[in-house]
């Protein structure tokens, strides 16, 4: 089983729609959480960290479930400029590794 | 975010040549991390680093070297490159791992 798992999609929806999107991770022990944009295979930027109580920023919400081992992304009234490739974070074995899940893509359309 | 710097932007080499992949920070970040990243994979991690003199291998280190002889730089090796390792490297640092990762502009490494 991967570290880290997410469906790649595409996910295609159309403007102001919900989406959402999960991130299974193996490790138990995990601590760190995030969720990482990447824009045409440009550097990846720090979307959101995720928290046990949950989070939200603006239209984004970023959820942890330990019990069931995955974290997810809704975003909400969904903005052409949130297409790109959404990807989760996940600190791994023994603490000192950050392991990339592949990334989900997200296509929002008029 | 100009506080890491990869360099070269674009390489190309041919098969069974060595090739370094340069990766410097200025915040004295004690992690730093390579990863590579291609169609259908997402990024992949290579080797990561904990603090100067300290590496460990990530899940696709085979035919890859890093050193961290200073904790601002580390530089990734490529032994005898092949073509299988024509892909996107990019360069991350933070300074705890429950922060923000830092990631350097990419080298978009080409192996004919």
């Amino acid at each position: 089983r991967k570290e880290v798992e997410q469906d790649p999609g595409p996910f295609n929806v159309p403007e102001g729609a919900t989406v959402a999107f999960n991130c299974t991770y193996s490790n138990s022990a995990s601590q760190s959480f995030f969720w990482y944009r990447q824009d045409c295979r440009k550097e990846p930027k720090l979307l959101m960290s995720v928290y046990s109580s949950g989070n939200e920023d603006g239209r984004f919400t970023a959820q942890l479930n330990r019990a069931s081992q995955y974290i997810s992304l809704l975003i909400r009234d969904s903005k052409l400029s949130d297409s790109a490739t959404y990807l989760c974070v996940v600190n791994t074995g023994g603490g000192n590794k950050l392991t990339f899940g592949t990334g989900t893509q997200l296509k929002v359309e008029l | 975010d100009a506080g890491i710097t990869q360099s070269p932007r674009y390489k190309i080499t041919e098969t069974g040549r060595q090739v370094t992949l340069m990766c410097h920070q200025t915040w004295s970040h004690s992690y730093m991390f390579w990863y590579r990243q291609d169609l259908g994979h997402g990024l992949r991690l290579i080797y990561y680093s904990a603090a100067a003199d300290i590496t460990d291998k990530g899940e696709v280190s085979d035919g890859y070297v890093v050193s961290r002889s200073k904790t601002e730089n580390f530089p990734l090796t490529l032994e005898s490159a092949t073509r299988s390792q024509t892909s996107v490297y990019f360069c991350a640092s933070t300074g705890h791992l429950n922060e923000k990762l830092f990631f350097g502009s990419g080298t978009q490494l080409s192996v004919l």
